[in-house]
């Protein structure tokens, strides 16, 4: 079964850049997803296929992923920005086959 | 506007069969490639992929569930339907649907409902 794995907590000062990884085998080989999710509420999905981002969501949010980690970078970090993020591939060889990582949660400080 | 909006018990005993229905608006899941899944997060958890079927009612299924759901879609109703047997409290989770708009299976899931708790509690 593939496995997904994140830090779980960031902190960040306000305006400054929150790194969240995933890590997985060969990770690089596959697209990457990442989901906001803010308590209480449904995911949001916030870049799809490594570092493309769905409309509306604000530039400060890419992504990149080789080898075996993925990362989601949130540049200029706002108050706003504070929740889980999840990590999502697609693994025809898993149980799950939509593999979610383990959450990362993004705390402002 | 895409939404979709998903509907069932809150509250079922051990034993019993759960379901849950995922109404959605704004797309139909006759439109080549369109998918929806369904997909839980146990209290203070990661989010754990369940079902998915597609326009052409193909169904897949997380392996170690697989034994105890059932998808299934009423195209003319903008409905599908998770059936899943045999709740057990580890099951107690808020259960989402969402959707995978394209053919592929690497799409993300772009759009989901708000999620409904469910507990399994006697």
């Amino acid at each position: 079964s593939y496995v997904l794995t994140q830090p779980p907590s960031v902190s960040v000062a306000p305006g400054q850049t929150a790194r969240i990884t995933c890590g997985g085998n060969n990770i690089g080989s596959k697209s990457v997803h990442w989901y906001q999710q803010k308590p209480g509420q449904a995911p949001v999905l916030v870049v799809y296929d490594d570092s493309d981002r769905p409309s509306g969501i604000p530039e400060r949010f890419s992504g990149s992923n080789s080898g075996n980690t993925a990362t989601l970078t949130i540049s200029r970090v706002e108050a706003g920005d504070e929740a889980d993020y999840y990590c999502q591939v697609w693994d025809s060889s898993s149980d799950h086959r939509y593999v979610f990582g383990t959450g990362t949660k993004v705390t402002v400080l | 506007q895409v939404t979709l909006r998903e509907s069932g018990p809150a509250l079922v005993k051990p034993t019993q069969t759960l379901t849950l229905t995922c109404t959605f608006s704004g797309f139909s899941l006759s439109t080549s490639g369109m998918c929806v899944s369904w997909i839980r997060q146990p209290p203070g958890k990661a989010l754990e992929w369940l079902a998915l079927i597609d326009w052409d009612d193909d169904k897949y299924y997380s392996t170690s569930l697989k034994t105890r759901l059932t998808i299934s879609k009423d195209t003319s109703k903008n409905q599908v339907v998770l059936t899943m047997t045999n709740m057990d409290p580890v099951d107690t989770a808020t259960y989402y649907c969402a959707r995978r708009p394209k053919e592929g299976s690497s799409w993300p899931f772009d759009y989901w409902g708000q999620g409904t708790l469910v507990t399994v509690s006697s």
